[in-house]
């Protein structure tokens, strides 16, 4: 049973520039989310994906959009990227949208920005 | 707005030494609380749901519980591999998960 899995593990950007990361949900799961978590931070939540509309989102500028595909995958884009977005990007996957069944977290992007 | 604290914000004890984690939050409406560990250059892995003050949650040497103000995870006999972090979250009705920052534990031999 695969794991919810990212791609890609690390990412070198400068500022100014954009990015598209990428995140494939646990089997049998169909909503997304996707979270920012800074060094020595808890996760901070960006925004939510389900049924390929985002549902909720959290105090992030919209440099941040996403999207989410009818397999469920889903894409976190970040435009014009600043110093402060380095950091480790989390998706996590759940059943079902507003229910409170645990979410289940990938491994993470590392993002640089120099 | 729903905020959730932790203390100690780091933790050091010996292999055996018994002790517990807090979770403080607010929040209107807690429709669930959520304990996960999280080790280094890892994502979070979820080990409890708590749903009503009360409630109690066990798994190997951790055990959960829950009031209406906060949560705590006790660690009974801590061996080193339970080194992490150990991150709560809570999650009000219509919203989404709000964590807190983490207490860091290390488990010495």
């Amino acid at each position: 049973d695969a794991g919810v899995t990212q791609s890609p593990t690390h990412l070198i950007k400068t500022r100014g520039q954009q990015v598209t990361l990428r995140c494939s949900p646990k089997s049998g799961h169909d909503t997304v989310s996707w979270y920012q978590q800074a060094l020595g931070q808890g996760p901070q939540f960006i925004f939510q994906y389900y049924e390929e509309e985002e549902r909720q989102r959290g105090n992030f500028p919209d440099r941040f959009s996403g999207h989410q595909f009818p397999n469920y995958s889903s894409e976190l884009n970040v435009n014009a990227l600043l110093l402060g977005d380095s950091a480790l990007y989390l998706c996590a996957s759940s059943l079902g949208q507003g229910g409170n069944q645990p979410q289940h977290f990938g491994d993470g992007t590392r993002l640089s920005i120099l | 707005e729903d905020q959730v604290t932790q203390s100690p914000e780091a933790l050091r004890l010996q292999e055996g030494e018994s002790s517990s984690l807090n979770c403080s939050y607010t929040v209107s409406g807690l429709r669930g609380l959520f304990w996960y560990r999280q080790d280094p250059g890892k994502g979070p892995e979820f080990l409890f749901t708590l749903y009503s003050a009360g409630e109690e949650k066990e798994k190997e040497r951790l055990k959960a519980t829950l009031t209406k103000k906060e949560s705590f995870l006790h660690i009974t006999a801590p061996k080193p591999e339970d080194s992490a972090t150990y991150l709560c979250a809570v999650q009000a009705y219509g919203q989404n998960f709000v964590f807190g920052p983490g207490t860091r534990l290390s488990v010495l031999p």
